[in-house]
Order: C-alpha cells, then structure tokens, then sequence
C-alpha cells in the first residue's frame, strides 16, 4: 500500500519571504499523481497544486511551485512571496493510476503553515 | 460550473443515535462520489466511494454506510452513532476518464458525538 510522510508538522514563514514543506511517498507504481491540498480554518479542501509522475517538469502554478524528485520519490512545495491568506494546512496526496475505475487520494497528516506579517 | 454541496455544515448528536448526511454535485452528470473522515489534527481517510447510482464500495469497515439513490446524490448514514464517528467529514467528487485524476471537496460536515 501507498504511504505518504509529510514530516513537518508545523512551519512558519515571513510575509513575503519563501517556504518549503516536505512531503515522500512509498510506492512500487511507476505512474502516478501527485497532488497538495490546502485547508484553511473553514477547513474546505483546496487544490493548490498537481503533478503527474510522468512528466519530467515541474508544475508550477503562479506563487506555488513543485520540487518533484521521482527517483528520491520526494515531492516538496515551495511557496513564494508568502502571504497571510497562505496560512494553513497543507496536505500531500497521492493517486494511484488508471486499472481502477476510481481516484481514491492518500494523504499525508499535514503540515500547519503559518504566516507571520 | 461544477460545485458540491454538503448539508449539515455542523451536527452535534447523542450517542446510539442515527446519523444521515447528504453530498450532492452539480453541473456534471454520472462523476466519482467519495466520502472521507478527518479526525482533529489529522490526514483524511477515505471511508467510501461510488462510481455510479447504487455502486458502492467500502474502504474500512466501520459503523457506517453509504448509499447513491442518485446519479449526484450521496448519503453517509448510521444506525446507531459512536463516540469514535466524531470528526469532520469531506465530500468530494471527481469525474471519469483521466478526470478522476482531481477531486474536488465539499466545505465538510462537522460530527460532534456525544
């Protein structure tokens, strides 16, 4: 079975300054997905960010970026020009691919971010 | 546009009561439904799934069910509720194909048992 591991449970950043969180996975599939989600204090999931195993690059997605290292089976967020609307708690999933006829998501336990201004 | 709505937003209920919440999707027709739990300070765990009307499909066996009257309608139930249900319960829905690669998630029911 797929497991994920975020292994910062809390982090903290400026206003304006950078932040990576962390996130490894275990899997013996060779395609996959690969997402981060983000739950704000109304606790409403949001996609924040998608990869797709087979593609080399990584997705980026305006102040969101991915550090995706396959081979390390790491999967790393970076945020950019921090903002306080950025608080929250992140959470890394994974997707297993196609032979089933659902997506179920595994996901990590979490990382709480705060943003300091 | 797609949007998901779940009902109640918050339920405080007796233990050994019954329990019914409902998930419905909108501007899409025969999608992935799933239900998930989040217990306090924790990673989500997917409970059920459906890929079609009375398709269901249980990933942990637990004291609840799931049921699909509806091509976009998706219930969890119990008969009788334990204190372990409390937590927060997420919704989602993804569609077909290479689709069901995003799901989307409701705002949550939270489930106080008492």
């Amino acid at each position: 079975a797929q497991t994920v591991t975020q292994s910062q449970p809390e982090m903290s950043v400026q206003e304006a300054e950078t932040v990576t969180l962390s996130c490894t996975y275990d899997t013996s599939e060779s395609d996959y997905y690969l997402f981060w989600y983000k739950q704000p204090p109304s606790r409403q999931m949001i996609l924040v960010i998608r990869q797709e195993a087979y593609k080399q690059q990584n997705a980026t997605e305006n102040r969101f970026s991915v550090n995706f290292q396959k081979a390390a089976k790491s999967f790393s967020l970076k945020i950019s020009d921090s903002q306080l609307g950025d608080a929250a708690m992140y959470f890394c999933a994974y997707r297993s691919p196609g032979g089933t006829s659902y997506g179920k998501l595994t996901f990590g336990q979490g990382t709480i971010l705060t943003v300091h201004p | 546009s797609q949007t998901i709505h779940q009902w109640p937003a918050t339920l405080v209920q007796p233990v050994g009561s019954p329990l019914s919440l409902e998930c419905t999707v909108e501007g899409t027709s025969n999608p992935n439904l799933y239900w998930y739990r989040q217990a306090a300070g924790r990673g989500l765990q997917l409970l059920f799934y459906s890929v079609g009307i009375g398709q269901i499909s249980s990933e942990v066996p637990q004291n609840l069910s799931a049921s699909r009257p509806q091509d976009r309608q998706f219930i969890l139930s119990s008969k009788k509720l334990l204190l372990s249900d409390s937590g927060f319960y997420l919704c989602a829905w993804s569609g077909k194909g290479l689709a069901k690669n995003i799901q989307y998630f409701g705002a949550g029911t939270r489930l106080s048992v008492l």
